[in-house]
Order: structure tokens, then sequence, then C-alpha cells
């Protein structure tokens, strides 16, 4: 069955750099991906969506790649803020389910 | 109201008791989704609602677990004879559809078993 592994351990970065979050699929490149945010407190918020004929989506200062090969996909946050932490979830669909399965994302911490 | 509305957002119950949380999606939305989050944990999905089909009830962990969506709209999850380990975070979420569409979550309903 499909896994999804992002790294289990936070992110810590400085303010203004780039941040990178990876999501790697351990059986076969999805037709699609979503990747959300989520708050301490609050549920999920939806961000982009990339489908595995768009090599690249961008939405203001977020990048989203998506590499079938490799069986990965890149989330990019130029120019970060301490706003941005949170933590960050690539739930996948199983098959043909309508069911997206999160896993635990992987948490950003941006410090000033 | 704009977006998904659920009820009530914090609930502390005596272990034993039965509960009932509310879920209002957007308007329009025909898929409806019912997500447990414990503490420092990961989404665990309980159960899928879309259209007039018949609900995707795997997730349930027991029999205790019951949810059903009236005509369409407002879903009630219920939790009888409550557990401590039923303890977390209940969230609802909506969609226009299932597939790929996106889904809008609900600030959660927080269940304290005592």
């Amino acid at each position: 069955s499909q896994k999804i592994e992002q790294n289990s351990e936070a992110l810590n970065i400085q303010e203004g750099k780039t941040a990178t979050l990876t999501c790697n699929y351990t059986n076969y490149s999805p037709a699609y991906l979503q990747w959300y945010r989520q708050d301490p407190g609050r549920g999920p918020v939806f961000l982009l969506l990339i489908r595995e004929n768009e090599k690249e989506k961008r939405k203001e200062r977020l990048k989203v790649t998506f590499d079938t090969t490799l069986k990965q996909s890149l989330f990019h946050i130029t120019a970060s803020q301490p706003a941005d932490s949170a933590t960050y979830l690539c739930p996948y669909r199983e098959g043909g389910s309508y069911i997206p399965t999160f896993g635990r994302g992987t948490s950003l911490i941006v410090h000033p | 109201g704009a977006g998904v509305s659920q009820s009530p957002s914090n609930k502390v119950t005596e272990k034993g008791k039965d509960v009932e949380l509310r879920c209002d999606p957007i308007s329009g939305h025909t898929a409806l989704y019912w997500y447990r989050q414990s503490l420092g944990q990961g989404l665990e999905f309980l159960i899928y609602f879309q259209g007039n089909s018949a609900p995707d009830k795997s997730g349930l962990p027991s029999d205790r677990f019951s949810a059903e969506r009236t005509g369409g709209s407002v879903s009630t999850l219920t939790i009888q004879r409550t557990q401590q380990e039923d303890s977390a975070v209940y969230l609802c979420a909506s969609s226009l559809r299932g597939g790929t569409g996106e889904l809008f979550f609900g600030e959660g309903s927080r269940l304290t078993v005592l």
C-alpha cells in the first residue's frame, strides 16, 4: 500500500531563508498531490494542488514541485517569516479512494 | 456562514457518558469527512459521506462510534459510553466533491473524557 514519508523532525530556519519540505511516496507516484498547513489547535488549511503532468506550481511565496520519477514532492517557502511556522501536510489518496490519508506532517519553525 | 462550523468547540465529559458532535459543512459541498487528532499525532480518518451514497465507515474505531448526515448537510458524530482514549480533537471537513477537491476543515471539537 502507499505510504507517505515526511521529515519527522522539525525544520528550523532563519527568517528570510527558503524553507524546503519533502514528501516522498514509497509505492507509486499519485496522479496529484495537495499540500496543507496546520496551526496548533486549528484544522488544516489547503495551500496548493499539483498534478502529475505539472512540474511546478506557484502561489505567492510558495512553490511546489512534483517529480514522478523520484516519487517526490518538494514544498518551498521563499523569504520565510515567523508567521510561516506551522505543520505542513501532504495527504495522499490510496488507489481510487476519495479519502485523503494525512500523516503527522513536518513542523516548520522560522526564527526571527 | 462561509466556512465549516463545528460545535461544541470544547466538551468535557465523564467516562461512560454519550457525546454528540455537530458539523455544519459549507453549503453545496457534497462530500463530508470526520477525522480525529490526538495530541502530537496525525489526522485519523473516521467516516466519509458523499451525497446520497452509503457512507464509508471503515475508519470508525469501534461500534461505540456512529455518524449520520441528515438531508445531505449537517452531520452528527456520536460516541457512546466514552472512554479516556476517546479524548482528542474531532475535525470535520467538507469538499465540493470527492476526488481532487480540496478539503475545508472546521476548527474542531476538543473532547476530554475524564
